[in-house]
């Protein structure tokens, strides 16, 4: 079975630190991943996509980068506001045979805190 | 922009009570999905629709119903609401995998209590 780790698991830091958040999963047939945000009480926001061609994404101060080979994605905020704190998610999309659809394995999220 | 829609934002049920939780998207998405949300567990898939006319089994479909009644819409239907099913509901839509990035897109969320 799919498994995706996110670590770690809660983040407290000063603003304007520059942070990395960690994702693994278990099985290399995931050909796409994706990064979400989630606000408490809110439902999840997507951050940045990337396929299972490329090998990062870059959208404003985010940057995720995926390595398949070694079954790890990282989120990189640059320069942490307050406005940044919320848990992050991530979800691999693996390649399931038999079904078009493709399963998304969710991770449980970091819980990030950015404090002024 | 309304992308996801999901109505009731909030219910609170009697066990067994039954309700429909309704969701809709606006983006022309082929496939959708009703995931819940439990402290601890994360994200769990219930059921999906990979297009219109087709649903299938997710990981806890155990209890749930589902309708896709159009390309826009699918519904997740609780028959006779137990205290276990409490929990945050979330649908999502994206397009297929095969046909497009796969990006899925959530609604709010539907925060369910039964008592």
């Amino acid at each position: 079975k799919q498994e995706v780790t996110q670590i770690p698991a809660a983040l407290s830091v000063p603003e304007g630190e520059n942070l990395v958040l960690n994702c693994s999963f278990t099985d290399s047939a995931i050909y796409n991943l994706q990064w979400f945000r989630q606000d408490p009480g809110k439902g999840l926001t997507s951050l940045l996509l990337i396929q299972s061609s490329q090998r990062e994404q870059t959208s404003g101060r985010l940057n995720a980068s995926l390595d398949k080979s070694s079954g790890r994605s990282t989120l990189y905020i640059a320069a942490s506001q307050p406005g940044d704190s919320a848990t992050y998610l991530c979800a691999g999309r693996r390649d399931d045979r038999g079904s078009t659809l493709g399963r998304l394995y969710f991770g449980r999220g970091t819980q990030l805190t950015v404090w002024p | 922009n309304a992308g996801v829609t999901q109505t009731p934002k909030f219910q609170v049920l009697k066990t067994g009570q039954s309700m429909t939780l309704q969701c809709a998207q606006d983006m022309n998405h082929n496939s959708m999905y009703w995931y819940r949300q439990d402290p601890g567990m994360g994200l769990r898939l219930i059921y999906y629709s990979a297009s219109e006319g087709t649903t299938d089994k997710g990981e806890v479909p155990n209890g749930y119903n589902v309708s896709r009644l159009n390309k826009r819409e699918f519904s997740l239907r609780l028959e006779s609401a137990a205290p276990s099913q409490t929990s945050v509901y979330f649908c999502a839509s994206s397009l297929r995998p095969t046909q497009g990035s796969g990006e899925l897109f959530f609604g709010e969320g539907s925060r369910l209590t039964v008592l």
